[in-house]
């Protein structure tokens, strides 16, 4: 069976550029978590849909971030405009009805 | 808000020997989810507890939920268990994570 697959794994970005991760939850998860990983903060929440709907919008994050899920095998998270602290490792992790939660192996994102 | 408090924050370990690490909840919570980061930096499953305990191999978890604290002991440490481990509560809008145990086992 396919985990949670996120693409790509690397990105490099210049400050001010737009850059979309991507993700595809396990097949049949209707949870999706986007999160941020960091040394200092650990794991923040960014968005958080149940069954394609936005519950959970990050707070802090909304002004230059922005996560969709058009349908419930595909979600996306956008930055925009991308500044040097954005710098992390950015996880997407999946669950049926708030069990298990399937995590992808992260995009590690570098804004210089 | 909810919080979990996870301790020690940091663990040595010798080989073949064994420790526990903690989580505290300051909520009740449905269940509780292990996890190990390898080497390559991906969280890896280790336990999903809705009660009781688990036991997989040389790692066993516990969790009370009305108690409110969850438990994972490792036995017999191996130098491949090194790495930091989290315990995640599930369930609600958010899924709550403590802050992590960097545990290292040396020969």
């Amino acid at each position: 069976d396919a985990g949670v697959t996120q693409t790509p794994r690397h990105e490099v970005a210049e400050k001010g550029q737009t850059i979309i991760l991507k993700c595809e939850p396990v097949s049949g998860h209707n949870d999706l978590f986007w999160y941020r990983q960091t040394k200092i903060q650990g794991l923040e929440l960014l968005s958080y849909f149940r069954s394609k709907s936005l519950m959970e919008d990050g707070g802090a994050f909304k002004d230059r971030f922005k996560a969709e899920m058009l349908n419930s095998s595909f979600s996306t998270l956008k930055i925009q405009p991308t500044e040097p602290k954005d710098s992390a490792v950015y996880l997407c992790a999946s669950s049926f009805r708030q069990n298990t939660l399937y995590f992808g192996a992260g995009t590690r994102l570098s804004v210089l | 808000g909810d919080q979990v408090e996870q301790s020690p924050s940091a663990l040595s370990l010798h080989e073949g020997t064994g420790s526990a690490l903690r989580c505290n909840f300051t909520t009740t919570m449905r269940a509780v989810q292990w996890f190990r980061k390898n080497s390559r930096g991906s969280l890896i499953n280790l336990f999903y507890l809705a009660s009781g305990t688990k036991e997989n191999g040389r790692l066993k978890s516990a969790f009370d939920s009305k108690e409110r604290y969850s438990t994972l002991h490792i036995r017999d440490a191996q130098l491949e268990d090194s790495g930091t481990y989290f315990c995640a509560a599930p369930g609600g809008y958010k899924v709550v994570f403590g802050s992590g145990t960097r545990l290292l086992v040396s020969p």
